[in-house]
């Protein structure tokens, strides 16, 4: 079953812009997970932040967490081309290997 | 490339066949999952194997056999499935997870299936 839903579902940018995904849960979670996927591919990690943080950083990616609020966002900056995929968020409870994704967002970059 | 690797790539079998999907891994992970993706949608989780044994079974139909021969391989057996099965199998490896210290999990690019 899905954790919680993400926004926007799809997102349509031009080349050099910032984008801003969205995502909320439902349960108390251990940490927090963004993961790519590109067309026909696997799932790729992009950051883990863990429950007792409120933001982190990788390269590009900037992603905030507020347990108050149940919500995550990954902002990319200086997006590319290379950047369209679809982007999900994953939680991870305290104990157990289970992972639940969120609904994903779709980015377009264009060129 | 990536460090899962799943095989075969595509599949595609009639509702009367017995296939199997394969799995493997090099990096000493001890946590194996399989996960079902449909078009547009997340990964759903299906089943998790902790140092070599089933740990999580999400009620997944009995049409559906995964197997951990060892540390490094899992199958999924596939019989008798149905048109509603065609979909993206994703396998996926992460460091076993001890309770406060979970870690990102690496996926393989998938099978997809499709069910005739």
């Amino acid at each position: 079953s899905q954790q919680g839903e993400e926004d926007p579902q799809a997102l349509s940018i031009q080349e050099g812009e910032n984008a801003t995904m969205n995502c909320s849960y439902k349960t108390s979670i251990n940490n927090l997970q963004w993961y790519r996927q590109n067309s026909g591919r696997g799932l790729v990690h992009l950051i883990l932040i863990r429950s007792n943080e409120r933001e982190k950083h990788s390269g590009r990616l900037r992603v905030t967490l507020d347990t108050s609020k149940k919500s995550s966002s990954l902002l990319i900056t200086a997006s590319r081309a290379a950047d369209t995929a679809s982007y999900f968020c994953a939680t991870s409870r305290e104990y157990g290997n289970k992972l639940v994704f969120g609904a994903g967002t779709i980015l377009r970059v264009k060129s | 490339d990536t460090e899962v690797t799943q095989t075969p790539k595509h599949l595609v079998m009639g509702m009367t066949n017995k296939k199997s999907l394969k799995c493997e891994q090099h990096m000493g992970h001890r946590a194996m999952y399989w996960y079902k993706q449909k078009a547009k949608k997340p990964p759903e989780l299906m089943f998790v194997y902790s140092y070599e044994k089933l740990s999580i079974n999400e009620s997944v139909p009995s049409r559906f056999s995964p197997e951990c021969p060892n540390s490094s391989l899992l199958n999924l057996h596939l019989h008798a499935l149905q048109p509603e099965d065609s979909a993206l199998y994703l396998c996926a490896s992460s460091p076993q997870q001890p309770p406060g210290f979970r870690q990102p999990q690496h996926f393989g690019d998938g099978t997809r299936l499709s069910i005739l």
